[in-house]
């Protein structure tokens, strides 16, 4: 059974510094991009960052680069988002979530149950 | 950037009716769009992907058909336990990801 599991949301001031992660389990880890999504309070759904398998390839949602930065340890399965410079706005659930593929269609088809991140002074 | 932009934003229906909720994008995506389905307090769940191959253990009742810019999910004889938010999503140059707004649909 596939598993995702963050952990490391809370609470911090603006301009302050986090950092998510997010445990693997149940497939092969090292096979699959990963991704964050977020879903700030009453909002819709966010792309935030994806990381290919071996870390070769990077993206940033316009709203977040240069201040977070994604990174994996097939090693350890693990995903992780460092957060720095936070805005009021970054206040959102964070969803490690696993890529899918099929022939030429890219999807989401496990979400992790969210950590949820909460920037206020 | 491709845009997805879902219609209509909320959706009354009775259980046992169809549901049906649009999604079209900005530029031609071929068949590469996924829906995803969100109950409150819980991550959302894959439904459709490829457009119209619904997800493992998704029951038959939803089904998703277009390709180019116009799409749609269809929810056949609603169950009480489908009344949720419905997202669209395609991906832009990858690892770039994109969402529709969401459709709301609620119990009439």
């Amino acid at each position: 059974e596939v598993q995702l599991v963050e952990s490391g949301g809370g609470l911090v001031q603006p301009g302050r510094s986090l950092r998510l992660s997010c445990s693997a389990s149940g497939f092969t880890f090292d096979d699959y991009p990963m991704h964050w999504v977020r879903q700030a309070p009453g909002k819709g759904l966010e792309w935030v960052s994806g990381i290919s398998w071996n870390s070769g390839t990077i993206g940033y949602a316009a709203s977040v680069k240069g201040r977070f930065t994604i990174s994996r340890d097939n090693a350890q399965k693990s995903l992780s988002l460092q957060m720095n410079s936070l805005r009021l706005e970054d206040s959102a659930i964070y969803y490690c979530v696993k890529e899918g593929q099929f022939l030429s269609a890219y999807f989401f088809d496990y979400w992790g149950q969210g950590t949820r991140v909460t920037v206020s002074s | 950037e491709t845009v997805l932009t879902q219609s209509p934003a909320t959706l009354s229906v009775s259980p046992g009716e169809s549901a049906t909720v649009s999604c079209r994008a900005s530029q031609s995506v071929k068949s590469n769009v996924a829906w995803y389905q969100q109950k409150p307090a819980q991550a959302p769940r894959l439904l459709i992907y490829a457009a119209s191959t619904r997800a493992p253990g998704i029951p038959v009742r939803f089904s998703g058909s277009g390709s180019g810019t116009e799409f749609t999910l269809t929810i056949s004889s609603l169950q009480s336990e489908d009344f949720a938010i419905y997202y669209c999503q395609h991906y832009n140059n990858w690892p770039s990801f994109t969402f529709g707004q969401g459709t709301i649909l609620d119990m009439k």
